[in-house]
Formats: structure tokens, C-alpha cells, sequence
């Protein structure tokens, strides 16, 4: 069976850091690529980063570009998101995803003094 | 950016009706590889998103028949044939050709009467 699990969550003051942990299993990690997709509170979905399946492309939206980092173990069956600067509109639940398809069930984030 | 517009925005149905749900984006979603990189995905109350149609009209795996997409170009649909209790929640189209920034319409929540 396939599963994501996100972790790492939780409250950080405005310019705080935080790594999201994805930790996969029930399938092969190392051949898909991956995702982070959050979603405000009570807002919709948006796309926020993907890495292919080696690790050796990334990309990331505007609004975190230069303050996010996307990155993989494929040994360890991880995905991470390393998120620096944050700001109060970074504040959602953080969902990994395998190739858009299968997700994870999130992790909140809230950035709040 | 590439911008994708749901319509309508919510809906009410009895269950046993039909239900449908309009997608429209800025852009073509057809690929010169022949596909067209449009989605459809359910987030139930509480839940993380689930993919119900990749690439217009293929269902995924373990999504009941009464789900079916259509469409091409910029204009789609997602159709419910028999709206069940189960089905309560909110729908988001997703483009995944204008990368690589991948694009969601803004929902369209769906309860039942």
C-alpha cells in the first residue's frame, strides 16, 4: 500500500525556518517524482515545489522561490522541504505528493508571532 | 500564468441526480505528445486531496464509474452520473502541461440536499 507521511510541522515566528519531512513507502521512491501542494486555511489548493525522481531538477512557484528548498534521500525513501524566511502567508497544511496522484495526509504549518 | 475558472462555485444535489462541474483554462492543455494534462481531484471533508481523472477522462484507480471527464483544448467537465452521500466535498481541476508551475481552479464545493 502506498504511503505518505508528512511531518515536521508546527508554530514558527515570521522569519523562523522548518523541514518538512515526507517518509515513503509501499512503492519504489527512487522511480517518481514528488510534490509539495499547501493549502491556507480554509483556501484552496496550490502547487508549491517538485523534484524529479533523481533529485536533479527542481522547481519551485514564485512565492517561495529563493526561500524554499526541495530535495530528496532516495535511500532513505524521503522527501523534504526546507522552508527559511517564513512568513505569516506561508501558513497551510503542507501535503507531499507522488506524481500528483497519491497523497500524503499533511502537515500544519503556522507562522504567527 | 495560466489561469483555470471552475464553475459553479458550489452545488446542492439530491442524491440519486446528476451532477456536473465546469473547468476552463487560459490556455490549451493539449501537449504536442497528444495528451492533455488535466486533472480532477475530490478533497472530502477533513481529507487530503484524492485524484478521481488524470488526462481528461482516464479514471484512477479505484474511482467509482459514475465519475467521468470530458473535454478538450480549454473547456472540461467532470460529471457525476448518481450523486451519493460520499460524494460531498470540494472539487479542484488541475492543469499539468504549463510547467512548471502547475495550476488549480479555485474548488467547487458539492453538498447534498
Amino acid at each position: 500500500e502506498v504511503q505518505l507521511v508528512e511531518s515536521g510541522g508546527g508554530l514558527v515566528q515570521p522569519g523562523g525556518s522548518l523541514r518538512l519531512s515526507c517518509a515513503a513507502s509501499g512503492f519504489t521512491f527512487s522511480s517518481y517524482w514528488m510534490h509539495w501542494v499547501r493549502q491556507a486555511p480554509g483556501k484552496g489548493l496550490v502547487w508549491v515545489s517538485r523534484i524529479n525522481s533523481d533529485g536533479s531538477s527542481t522547481s519551485y512557484a514564485d512565492s517561495v522561490k529563493g526561500r524554499f528548498t526541495i530535495s530528496r534521500d532516495n535511500a532513505k525513501n524521503t522527501l523534504y522541504l526546507q522552508m527559511n524566511s517564513l512568513r505569516a502567508e506561508d501558513t497551510a497544511v503542507y501535503y507531499c505528493a507522488r506524481a500528483m496522484r497519491r497523497w500524503g495526509q499533511g502537515t500544519l504549518v503556522t507562522v504567527s508571532s | 500564468d495560466i489561469v483555470m475558472t471552475q464553475t459553479p462555485l458550489s452545488l446542492s444535489v439530491t442524491p440519486g441526480q446528476p451532477a456536473s462541474i465546469s473547468c476552463k483554462s487560459s490556455q490549451s492543455l493539449l501537449h504536442s505528445d497528444g495528451k492533455t494534462y488535466l486533472y480532477w481531484y475530490l478533497q472530502k471533508p477533513g481529507q487530503s486531496p484524492q485524484l478521481l481523472i488524470y488526462e481528461v477522462s482516464s479514471r484512477f484507480s479505484g474511482v467509482p464509474d459514475r465519475f467521468s471527464g470530458s473535454g478538450s483544448g480549454t473547456d472540461f467537465t467532470l460529471k457525476i452520473s448518481r450523486v451519493e452521500a460520499e460524494d460531498v466535498g470540494v472539487y479542484y481541476c488541475m492543469q499539468g502541461i504549463h510547467l512548471p508551475l502547475y495550476t488549480f481552479g479555485q474548488g467547487t464545493k458539492l453538498e447534498i440536499k
